[in-house]
């Protein structure tokens, strides 16, 4: 089946610092969503790329949908200590619907 | 506009003994989705219903767990009996209909132990 890998697995960095996530998949994506989830809560849908070279923004987030169509990065610019939380990658193949999940890049930010 | 909503938000129980889950969707939307999160994972599709119809349950343990979407509204999955393996966070999704393009909303989950 398809697999997802994301990166890093973790991130612990200071208020104000830009920071980079990233998803690898085996095989060919059409859509590529990014999630952030918070302790105790589902998933909260940040950004939606569905075109190969798609670059995409929302507020301080930025994401790529990769030319390969088999990756895709999420920037945030100037972290907040809210960004805190685990955030995942999701791709959906060809005309499956179903969402395939990295296993979530976990981020701290230090006041 | 409510979320999904979905109820008990923790449930701790012994293994072996049954247990149920709720989810009513967002208003409107036909299309329901019941998730599986294990600590430090994603989430995986158990099953997905379109209105009343279970159209994907091929993730779905059938030997010990059932779903059902009576009315094509709310939704319950059920567990029986349950394992120790089963302790997981229970996630409930909808969205509108057109799922190669559209948002999946999640609801808050429910934390499920068993002892």
């Amino acid at each position: 089946g398809q697999q997802l890998n994301q990166s890093p697995q973790s991130m612990f960095i200071q208020e104000g610092e830009d920071v980079s996530m990233n998803c690898t998949s085996s095989s060919i994506f059409n859509t590529w969503l990014w999630y952030k989830q918070d302790p105790g809560e589902g998933p909260v849908l940040l950004i939606a790329l569905y075109k190969a070279g798609e670059l995409t923004s929302n507020g301080r987030l930025t994401a790529q949908f990769g030319i390969t169509r088999k990756d895709s990065f999420l920037n945030i610019s100037a972290s907040i200590p809210s960004d805190v939380g685990i955030y995942f990658c999701a791709g959906r193949g060809g005309s499956n619907y179903k969402l395939t999940f990295g296993k979530g890049t976990l981020l701290t930010v230090n006041p | 506009e409510a979320g999904v909503v979905q109820s008990p938000r923790y449930k701790i129980i012994e293994k072996k003994q049954p247990v149920a889950f709720w989810c009513n969707p967002i208003s409107g939307h036909n299309t329901l989705y019941w998730y599986l999160q294990n600590l430090g994972q994603g989430p995986e599709l158990l099953i997905r219903y379109e209105n009343e119809e279970a159209v994907d349950d091929s993730q779905l343990p059938k030997d010990r767990f059932s779903a059902e979407r009576l009315k094509g509204v709310d939704s319950t999955l059920k567990i029986q009996p349950a394992e120790l393996g089963d302790s997981a966070v229970y996630l409930c999704a909808s969205s509108p209909g057109d799922y190669i393009t559209d948002t999946q909303y999640f609801g808050p989950g429910t934390r499920l132990t068993v002892l």
